[in-house]
């Protein structure tokens, strides 16, 4: 888990305005995975990258958008899309089945 | 897709006592079963895992089941303690490409341990 790290812990947005999520791993794991927690919902998968350069959506993806430019990172953008984007994110990287995740950033909306 | 329910959504044992959570999956080609244990604000984390080539599996107080022909599995806690208050998530697994795997959730069972 030390390996995956999330930045920034708290983010706050305004209406209309687009963040970015930070998630960087130095595990050297192929996949990874962005998931959106709401309080009696679990885990919901919004995007995942098996390699870089590319992505496939995820259950939940409307809204948001990703990139995998580096093995390392994958970065989350909620974009002005996504109407209801208060939540807990959570990325994992993952090398065969087992998922680790990062500390999560809480995502809050002015 | 995949489809995984579990139950209970919350459970109150006393400490000391054994606590059972079960959940259902729908695709019969789901292959790894793994458990995660969430704390207030925390990230989840792997508790135990368990494959469709197995039936059980323990690690001291906690253990896994797994039924391939109803499609359950479930988590028993034995000789529970405080500190095993959290919420448990179970998920379902398959093969997303190359060797790597798309999990699916259950919505979570929130676990109290009364002292």
């Amino acid at each position: 888990d030390g390996g995956i790290t999330q930045s920034p812990k708290y983010l706050f947005r305004k209406e209309g305005q687009n963040v970015t999520l930070s998630c960087e791993q130095n595990l050297n794991h192929d996949a990874m995975y962005w998931y959106r927690q709401d309080p009696g919902q679990g885990l919901r998968l919004i995007y995942y990258s098996q390699i870089v350069n590319d992505f496939q959506k995820g259950d939940i993806a409307e809204g948001y958008s990703v990139s995998r430019e580096k093995k390392e990172s994958f970065p989350l953008t909620v974009t002005s899309a996504q109407k209801n984007p208060t939540a807990f994110y959570l990325c994992a990287s993952t090398v065969g089945a087992t998922q680790y995740f990062g500390p999560g950033t809480r995502l809050l909306v002015l | 897709g995949e489809n995984v329910e579990q139950h209970p959504s919350t459970l109150s044992v006393q400490e000391g006592d054994s606590a059972v959570i079960k959940c259902t999956y729908s695709d019969s080609a789901s292959n790894y079963f793994p458990w995660y244990k969430q704390e207030l604000g925390k990230r989840p984390q792997l508790i135990i895992d368990i494959r469709s080539n197995v039936g059980e599996k323990k690690d001291q107080r906690i253990a896994v089941t797994l039924n391939k022909t109803a499609k359950h599995f479930s988590l028993h806690i034995t000789e529970t303690q405080p500190e095993d208050s959290a919420v448990y998530f179970c998920a379902a697994s398959t093969k997303s490409g190359g060797s790597n795997y798309k999990l699916t959730f259950g919505k979570g069972t929130l676990l109290t341990v009364n002292p």
